[in-house]
């Protein structure tokens, strides 16, 4: 059974980076868009972007000047790194899979999740 | 951006009745349209990709249908477990888009 795993500090002070990172387990890493998604507590979801498993990125242009996305084949890892927080930052984050299905399509469905970690930033 | 509409915002239903959720593009989506449910403290779930197939271990209780721009997620025989969030999502046009979300509870 895939598994996806979302792990990094829970408090970020505003102006500083967020940084969080996926660890896939249980099924393959290649092929696949990697991918995350936040929620702010209480509201909807919000598509940030993807890695591709060979590195390739799309960010959301709402976020694309403080995105970084990277990721680590050997470890099955991917990683999120966001500048410049603010208080509207704050949101529940989730990794999740896109690719999958034979459909082979970055836009999903995802059909494999993290449980979510949820990101605070305050000072 | 595509900008999904979700309605109605909040259904309330009674276990055993049929709900219908709805979700409308501002423009054409194909059939590329999933939805998920959401409950309380959890990832959202993969119920239906491509307008109209079911994931796997979807009950059948759960069926979607539409195309373009109007979609329509449907749920026969409402289960205790059923109560939750719905959300649509898109994957025809970059950036890929989220509906705000139909929340559905107990009557």
């Amino acid at each position: 059974q895939v598994q996806l795993q979302e792990s990094g500090p829970g408090l970020v002070k505003p102006s500083e980076t967020l940084s969080l990172t996926c660890t896939v387990s249980g099924g393959p890493f290649s092929t696949y868009y990697w991918t995350w998604i936040r929620q702010p507590p209480g509201k909807g979801l919000e598509y940030i972007g993807y890695i591709y498993s060979s590195g390739s990125t799309n960010y959301n242009p709402s976020l694309k000047s403080r995105l970084t996305m990277s990721v680590d084949t050997s470890k099955k890892q991917f990683s999120l790194k966001l500048s410049s927080v603010t208080a509207a930052d704050t949101a529940i984050y989730y990794c999740a899979r896109a690719g999958g299905l034979q459909l082979l399509s970055a836009g999903g469905p995802f059909d494999y999740w993290g449980q979510g970690t949820l990101v605070t930033v305050s000072s | 951006d595509i900008v999904l509409t979700q309605s109605p915002a909040t259904l309330s239903l009674s276990p055993g009745e049929g709900a219908t959720l709805s979700c409308r593009a501002s423009q054409s989506v194909s059939r590329y349209l999933a939805w998920y449910q959401q409950k309380p403290g959890q990832a959202p779930r993969l119920l239906i990709y491509d307008g109209s197939n079911r994931a796997a271990g979807i009950p059948a209780r759960f069926s979607g249908s539409g195309s373009g721009t109007d979609f329509t997620l449907t749920i026969t025989s409402l289960e205790p477990e059923d109560f939750a969030v719905y959300f649509c999502q898109q994957r025809t046009n970059w950036p890929f888009t989220f509906g705000p979300g139909t929340k559905l509870d107990i009557k």
